[in-house]
């Protein structure tokens, strides 16, 4: 069966701190990887898409990456209005996806 | 940018009520999905549909149908409430182009109480 695992389940981090997410998954013939911020009380928002191994993606403080077995959400100096719940998923077929629990993110002034 | 939007933010009903839950979104896209999410139990897929009329099952269909007449339309049924369809219910919308798959885009979600 197709899992995805996110870890840590929280982070707390200063202003600043840089610090990586990570996403570990099992799927037969990876065919997307998405990555996703989730303010609380409102619906996630689409950060990033990744389809190979080595593939990279950046936006402002945010870089992902991507292994055969693992995609890493890496953050430099972020800022506190970076703190959200971080959540991954991966392809399941049928245009289905299937997500991890997230990383709850939080960052102090 | 793709909007998907939502009929209510937050909904109080009744046990045994008929709950109509609509998502709207204006990007043209073939998949539209329905989720809800719990704590602890994360996004859990309900109902999806990647045609007008057409509809698949998801992970927890039990006590829900759905309807899509058009294509920038999908609406989530309660037949009968229960207590334990108390949760936050997200729509989604993704493009369908051959064999690749696109990301989804979220609306920002309905709370639905039932009491």
């Amino acid at each position: 069966e197709d899992q995805v695992t996110q870890s840590p389940e929280a982070l707390r981090l200063q202003e600043g701190e840089s610090s990586s997410l990570n996403c570990s998954y099992t799927v037969s013939g990876l065919r997307g990887l998405f990555w996703y911020r989730q303010d609380p009380g409102k619906g996630p928002e689409f950060l990033f898409t990744l389809y190979s191994a080595g593939e990279e993606k950046e936006k402002e403080r945010l870089k992902a990456t991507l292994t055969k077995k693992e995609s890493f959400l890496h953050i430099t100096a972020p800022k506190p209005e970076d703190s959200a719940t971080y959540l991954c998923a991966v392809f399941q077929g049928a245009q289905k996806l299937v997500f991890g629990q997230g990383t709850r993110l939080t960052i102090n002034p | 940018d793709v909007k998907v939007t939502q009929s209510s933010r937050y909904l109080v009903k009744r046990t045994g009520e008929k709950v109509f839950l609509e998502c709207v979104q204006d990007m043209d896209h073939e998949n539209m999905f329905w989720y809800r999410q719990d704590p602890g139990l994360g996004l859990r897929l309900i109902y999806f549909s990647y045609d007008v009329k057409m509809k698949e099952k998801g992970d927890i269909p039990e006590g829900y149908s759905v309807s899509r007449e058009k294509k920038e339309r999908f609406s989530l049924i309660l037949e009968s409430a229960s207590t334990n369809q108390t949760s936050m219910y997200l729509c989604a919308s993704s493009l369908q182009l051959a064999v690749l798959t696109y990301e989804q885009y979220f609306g920002p979600g309905t709370r639905l109480t039932v009491t």
